[in-house]
């Protein structure tokens, strides 16, 4: 069974900083997609940012993107130019890229709550 | 257009009762899934639909836990005898189908068990 644990309950960062959330995963699996996910107190899940396995190149989305190491099975997320809104539990997850044993659930890790500091 | 809804917000419950959960997807999203979030804890999966049928209830802890989606469109997730253990954020998402399409999430259920 696939596992995905983040090690850094929280984090905090100065407004206008960069700051890096860690996330390592565990599978049997060559193909898959990871995840990092937004969810602010409303606790509504937002997509941050996505990465497909079998992409070399990391995945980037404005001020947000990651560095997907594969043979080490580690996917951290970087926010540049923090920003107060950034504010958040961010949360990694996985999910397999064939229906297999499991229908495309996203298996996520415990969460790692982000404060911005103005 | 509208994203996913989820109703009530909010639910109170004494130990024992029964309730109901309703998630109302994207229009267009055959795949629909529930999943648990615990105090502290990340989303876990409960249950899968891809269109009416329930493709992977693997997820659901025991048989007090049971949900429907009878027109494909409106899921009902539905807790008998309720515990004080249920007390979770139950969380709502719905896709297109295939496993590359994001999955859209509604703002969630509180339940609270007294």
């Amino acid at each position: 069974a696939q596992t995905v644990t983040q090690s850094q309950p929280e984090m905090s960062v100065q407004e206008a900083e960069t700051v890096t959330l860690s996330c390592t995963y565990d599978t049997s699996e060559s193909d898959y997609y990871l995840f990092w996910y937004k969810q602010p107190p409303s606790r509504q899940m937002i997509l941050v940012i996505r990465q497909e396995a079998y992409k070399q190149q990391n995945a980037t989305e404005n001020r947000f993107s990651v560095n997907f190491q594969k043979a080490a099975k580690s996917f951290s997320l970087k926010i540049s130019d923090s920003q107060l809104g950034d504010a958040a539990m961010y949360f990694c997850a996985y999910r397999s890229s064939n229906y297999g044993g499991s229908q495309g659930n996203l298996i996520f890790g415990k969460g790692t709550k982000l404060s911005v500091k103005p | 257009g509208a994203g996913v809804s989820q109703t009530p917000s909010n639910k109170v419950t004494e130990k024992g009762k029964y309730v109901e959960l309703r998630c109302d997807p994207i229009s267009g999203h055959t795949a629909l899934y529930w999943y648990r979030q615990s105090l502290g804890q990340g989303p876990e999966f409960l249950i899968y639909f891809q269109g009416t049928g329930a493709a992977d209830d693997s997820g659901l802890p025991n048989d007090r836990f049971f949900a429907v989606r009878p027109e494909g469109s409106v899921s009902t997730l539905k807790i008998q005898r309720t515990e004080r253990g249920d007390s979770a954020v139950y969380l709502c998402a719905s896709s297109l189908v295939g496993l590359y399409n994001e999955q859209f999430f509604g703002p969630g259920t509180r339940l609270t068990v007294l």
